[in-house]
């Protein structure tokens, strides 16, 4: 079945210590989102990717990062994991521009822990 | 900006019974797009109901159904036939046409009791 598979389901990192989340899409979809989500908080998007072309959202800190090497695979990294970055990560994937429903499809998520 | 409201942290519905989930939104925008996420205990979100917002008729899928009141701002999700399965956070989104990202409320949790 066609699906958005995040890796690994659950990260332990130690502060400081960088740390990058991967996922993949078999999908073919050309959208591409990062979100984070504190626990019982809503998902926040850190990041799109709409083919290369990558659209950060204005309160991301730095600290956050991103990469998109092929259609299939995007990559969320973290420089310098702090406590307060413990948080599900969730990415997601959507096929058409804005004008429609554009329909988000989400992996299981990487709950990240930082000691 | 856009805000997204769900003022209800937690509800419980007996099985086979019908619960409404409620949601608000703030916007300035006429365009847009509303949607109701369901995230079931370390699965996936996945999708469970969208209208567009120029659509007069609200949207039914299945059991699940919306009262989408544009003046007012409101957005809700009525889940007839309650099913054990349907317990669940269930997450409220609004999207303004011409932008990608979603903008989602703070998520009721429902417990379906048997």
């Amino acid at each position: 079945d066609a699906m958005v598979i995040q890796n690994p389901r659950y990260q332990v990192t130690q502060f400081g210590k960088p740390v990058t989340l991967s996922c993949s899409q078999t999908l073919n979809h050309n959208v591409m989102y990062w979100y984070q989500q504190k626990s019982s908080q809503a998902p926040k998007l850190l990041f799109h990717y709409y083919d290369k072309d990558f659209n950060n959202e204005a309160d991301t800190p730095d600290n956050f990062q991103s990469r998109r090497p092929n259609t299939s695979f995007c990559f969320l990294d973290i420089r310098s994991p702090g406590l307060g970055d413990a948080a599900m990560y969730l990415c997601a994937t959507s096929r058409v521009p804005a004008d429609s429903y554009n329909e988000q499809f989400f992996g299981p998520g990487t709950r990240l822990t930082v000691l | 900006a856009q805000t997204v409201t769900q003022s209800q942290p937690e509800m419980s519905v007996q099985e086979a019974e019908t619960v409404t989930l409620s949601c608000t939104y703030d916007t300035s925008e006429s365009d847009y797009y509303l949607f109701w996420y369901k995230q079931p205990p370390s699965r996936q979100m996945i999708l469970v109901i969208r209208q567009e917002a120029y659509k007069q008729q609200n949207a039914t899928e299945n059991r699940f159904s919306v009262n989408f009141q544009k003046a007012a701002k409101s957005f809700s999700l009525k889940i007839s036939d309650s099913q054990l399965g349907d317990a669940a956070m269930y997450f409220c989104a609004y999207r303004f046409k011409g932008r990608r990202a979603l903008t989602f409320g703070s998520g009721t949790r429902l417990q379906v009791q048997p």
